[in-house]
C-alpha cells in the first residue's frame, strides 16, 4: 500500500513567520495530494489540493510539489496563533474512489 | 445543509464484544469512507462505499466490516474487539467523484477495556 511519510514535529515558528511543512510519498505514480488541516478535538479539513509540478497558492498559503523527487511541501505565510493545528497530507490509494492515504501529521504551533 | 453525522459519539466495550457505527453523509453525497485515527499510528484508512459497493479497502483485519444503504447512510461493524481496536473512528463523505474534498464527520470515540 501507499505510503506517505511526515515529520511529526513539534515545529515551532514566531508569529508572521513562513511555516514549511513536508510530505513523502512512496508511489512514484501518485498523481493528486492533498493538505488536511485538523485543530485538536476536531476533524480534518481541507486546505489545499495540487496535482500538478511546481506551486499553488491560495492566500497565505502555499503548495508545492516535485514528482521527481517524490515531495509534497506547504508554506504557510505570515503564520498567525490560529495556524496551530496538525496539518495531514495525503495521497489517495488509487485512481478511483476519493479514499485517501494519509500522513501521520506534522503539528504546528505559531507562538504570538 | 446538515454535515456529516456519526452516531454513538462515544461508546465503552469490553473485549470480545462486537460494535456497530453508523454514519449518515450530506445530502446527496454517494461516497463515504471510514477511518481509524490513534495517536500512535495516525488517521489509517479503513474502507470505503460508492452507490452501495466497496470501492476501496485499506489493510485491516476481517473483524472491520463495513456495509452502504440505498440512501447513502454507511455502518461499519468491528466483531471480536481488542484493546488495540480503541480509537476514534472518522468517517468522511464526498459527491463521489475522484479528488474530491472530503467532508469528515465528528467521529465516534471507542474504548475498549
Amino acid at each position: 500500500q501507499k505510503e506517505v511519510e511526515q515529520n511529526s514535529g513539534p515545529l515551532s515558528v514566531p508569529e508572521g513567520a513562513i511555516a514549511s511543512l513536508n510530505c513523502t510519498y512512496s508511489d512514484r505514480g501518485s498523481q493528486s495530494f492533498f493538505w488536511y488541516r485538523q485543530y485538536s478535538g476536531k476533524s480534518p479539513e481541507l486546505i489545499m489540493s495540487i496535482y500538478s509540478n511546481g506551486d499553488k497558492e491560495d492566500g497565505r498559503f502555499t503548495a508545492q510539489l516535485n514528482k521527481a523527487s517524490q515531495y509534497v511541501s506547504l508554506l504557510i505565510r505570515d503564520s498567525q496563533p490560529s495556524d496551530s493545528a496538525t496539518y495531514l497530507c495525503a495521497v489517495p490509494p488509487n485512481q478511483a474512489g476519493t479514499a485517501l492515504i494519509f500522513g501521520k501529521g506534522t503539528t504546528l504551533s505559531v507562538s504570538s | 445543509k446538515a454535515g456529516v453525522t456519526q452516531t454513538p459519539r462515544y461508546l465503552i466495550k469490553t473485549r470480545g464484544q462486537q460494535v456497530t457505527l453508523s454514519c449518515s453523509p450530506i445530502s446527496g453525497h454517494r461516497s463515504v469512507s471510514w477511518y481509524q485515527q490513534t495517536p500512535g499510528q495516525g488517521l489509517q484508512f479503513l474502507f470505503e462505499y460508492f452507490s452501495e459497493t466497496q470501492r476501496n479497502k485499506g489493510n485491516f483485519p476481517g473483524r472491520f466490516s463495513g456495509r452502504q444503504f440505498s440512501n447513502s447512510r454507511s455502518e461499519m461493524n468491528v466483531s471480536t474487539l481488542e484493546l488495540g481496536d480503541s480509537a476514534l473512528y472518522l468517517c468522511a463523505s464526498s459527491p463521489g467523484q475522484s479528488n474530491e474534498k472530503l467532508f469528515f464527520g465528528s467521529g465516534t470515540q471507542l474504548s475498549v477495556l
